[in-house]
């Protein structure tokens, strides 16, 4: 069965530092990835995607994520933290066999504090 | 932005109350979903539908039902609430030749005392 392990519950950077926030997940054959964000009292919205292609790919507001392949990951980055990314952020995945039904594994979340 | 809706955003009730939460979009989306969100937790896939008519249970087993009459709304329905179902539900559609990014509402925040 697929699963989506964040590691880090919670991720604390100052404005300007890297964020880097971690997704490994577990499927037997290369998923669909996605990362969600979610800011207080809102639905989530989707910041990225990969699918097929090039493994670096590029959302919105200035995050990327490198989908690896041997090392099972897909983490989110971005080089300078504004005060404005403090959300929730999700790391999902959707096998190739259910692409069509639009079931994604949600990952439990990791919260971005970011310190002025 | 996403044209998807959900009523009531927030919800107090008492046990043994009979409550429905609303979702309706806008999109003329073919999927829709509702999942269920625990502070700190991973959302769980409670319900989905394909189409206008069809309604299937998700990967958390659930007390709720669901209801697909018309493509625009999904509405879910508990019928007798209890404190366990308190928690955060959030409904998603999707366009028919999925493309990975679900459309989110904004949830609807259930306390049941």
């Amino acid at each position: 069965a697929q699963s989506v392990t964040q590691l880090g519950s919670h991720v604390s950077v100052s404005e300007g530092a890297l964020v880097l926030l971690r997704c490994n997940y577990s499927s037997s054959v290369p998923p669909y990835l996605f990362w969600y964000v979610q800011y207080p009292n809102q639905g989530l919205q989707l910041l990225l995607k990969y699918t097929t292609g090039a493994t670096l790919v590029k959302g919105i507001n200035g995050f990327e994520a490198e989908f690896k392949k041997s090392e099972t990951s897909f983490h989110l980055t971005k080089p300078s933290a504004h005060m404005s990314d403090a959300a929730e952020y999700f790391c999902a995945v959707s096998d190739r066999g259910s692409s069509n039904t639009g079931k994604l594994i949600f990952g439990q979340g990791t919260t971005l504090q970011v310190k002025p | 932005e996403a044209d998807i809706y959900q009523t009531p955003r927030y919800l107090v009730i008492g046990t043994g109350k009979k409550i429905t939460l609303e979702c309706s979009q806008t999109m003329g989306h073919d999927k829709m979903y509702w999942y269920q969100q625990d502070p700190g937790m991973e959302l769980h896939l409670i319900h989905y539908s394909y189409g206008v008519n069809s309604t299937e249970k998700g990967d958390l087993s659930s007390e709720s039902t669901v209801s697909r009459i018309r493509t625009e709304h999904f509405p879910l329905t508990l019928e007798s609430a209890r404190p366990s179902h308190t928690s955060q539900y959030l409904c998603a559609s999707t366009e028919q030749g999925f493309t990975g990014e679900l459309f989110f509402g904004e949830g609807s925040r259930l306390t049941v005392l």
